[in-house]
Order: structure tokens, then sequence, then C-alpha cells
């Protein structure tokens, strides 16, 4: 049975920093596209940043380029974002979703329940 | 960055009634890399239909997804209880992917 798990998330001032985890497992973590999308409370989805199953091939929405990275452990079946300069805008649920393929062109097969992220004074 | 228009906003209608959801895309999206999701109240979205017309494993037949170029549609044949939720639509084929605004299917 698949399952992702995401942690990390709380109250954060603005300016601040966290990371977010997702631990996988029930399938083969390294042959699978991985993605993190967000959804502000009451709104809808939006996607945040996809990487290839190596890792190796990363992309960004505008609203997050540089300022969030993600990145994976493999040995580890661990998606990662790190979330730096967060603004207030920044606020909401934040899903981890695995890729039906290896590869970033694909959809979005399983997610998992999410971690919040809130960034206020 | 592709645009996706969803239509309408909300969609009242009764079980067993048939509902056509609509997504308009600008500029065109290859259908390859179209998809629908459903999401619940308080539960994460669930992949529905990819490639623009498959369906994913274990989505009952009810759903079907057509379209291509500019323009997709989610069909629920014969609506059940259960299948009232909100829908996005989105494209996975050109960073960034982005997902339409929702459609809101509620009971009538």
């Amino acid at each position: 049975e698949v399952q992702l798990l995401e942690s990390g998330g709380g109250l954060v001032q603005p300016g601040g920093s966290l990371r977010l985890s997702c631990a996988a497992s029930g399938f083969t973590f390294n042959i699978h596209g991985m993605s993190w999308v967000r959804q502000a409370p009451g709104k809808g989805l939006e996607w945040v940043s996809t990487t290839s199953g190596s890792g190796s091939s990363t992309f960004y929405a505008d609203s997050v380029k540089g300022r969030f990275t993600i990145s994976r452990d493999n040995s580890k079946n661990t998606l990662y974002l790190q979330l730096n300069s967060l603004r207030a805008e920044d606020t909401a649920l934040y899903y981890c979703a695995k890729l039906f393929g290896y590869y970033t062109e694909e959809a979005f097969d399983f997610w998992g329940q999410g971690t919040m992220v809130t960034v206020s004074s | 960055e592709i645009v996706l228009t969803q239509s309408p906003g909300t969609l009242s209608l009764s079980p067993g009634e048939r509902a056509t959801l609509s997504c308009r895309a600008s500029p065109s999206v290859n259908s390859r890399y179209f998809a629908w999701y459903q999401q619940k109240a308080g539960q994460a979205p669930r992949l529905l239909i990819y490639g623009a017309s498959s369906r994913a494993t274990g989505i009952p037949d009810r759903f079907s997804g057509s379209g291509s170029g500019t323009d997709f549609t989610l069909t629920i044949s014969r609506l059940e209880p259960e299948d009232f939720a909100v829908y996005y639509c989105q494209q996975y084929g050109s960073s960034p992917y982005t997902f339409g605004q929702g459609t809101k299917l509620e009971i009538k």
C-alpha cells in the first residue's frame, strides 16, 4: 500500500525557514518523480515543485523560485522541501504527491494528507 | 505559463443526473499531459483521469475524460452521492504545472 507521510510544518515568522519531509513507502521510491503542491485555506491547488526519480531534474513555481528547494534522499525514501524567506502568502497545507512514472511530466497518482505551514508574526 | 480556466465555478445537480465539467487551456496543452482530480472536503486530492481520457486505478467507469488542445471535459455519467466534491484540471507537460481554479459540484 502506497503511503506518503508529510511532516515538518508549523508556525514560523515572516522571513523564517522550515524543512518539510515526506516519508514514502509501499512503492519503489527511486523510480518515481515526486512533487509538492500547496493549498491555502479555502483556496484551490497550487503546484509548487517537482523532481525526477533521481533528483537530477527539478522545477519550481515562479512564486517560490529562489526561496524553496526540493530534494530527495532515495536511500531513505524521503522527499524534502526547504522553505526559506517565508512570507504570509506561503501559508498553506503542503501536500507531497507521487508521480505516475520516473520523469517529471507525469500525473500525480497518489497524495499524502499534507502538513500545515503558517507564516505569521 | 499555461492558464487553465474551469467552468462552471459551481454546478448544482441531483444524484442520478449527468455532470459535465469543462476546462479551457491557454495556450493549448498536449492531451498526453492533462489530468483531472477530485477533492472531497478535508481530504487530499485523488487522481481520476490522466492523459486526458485514461481512468486512474480504481476509478469507476461513470467518470470519463475527453478533449484535446484547448478544450477538455470531465463527464460523470450518473452522479452518486459520493461524487459531490471539488474537481480540478491540471496540465503537467510544461512547467509551471498549473491547476485550474476548481469546479464545485454540489447537491441540488
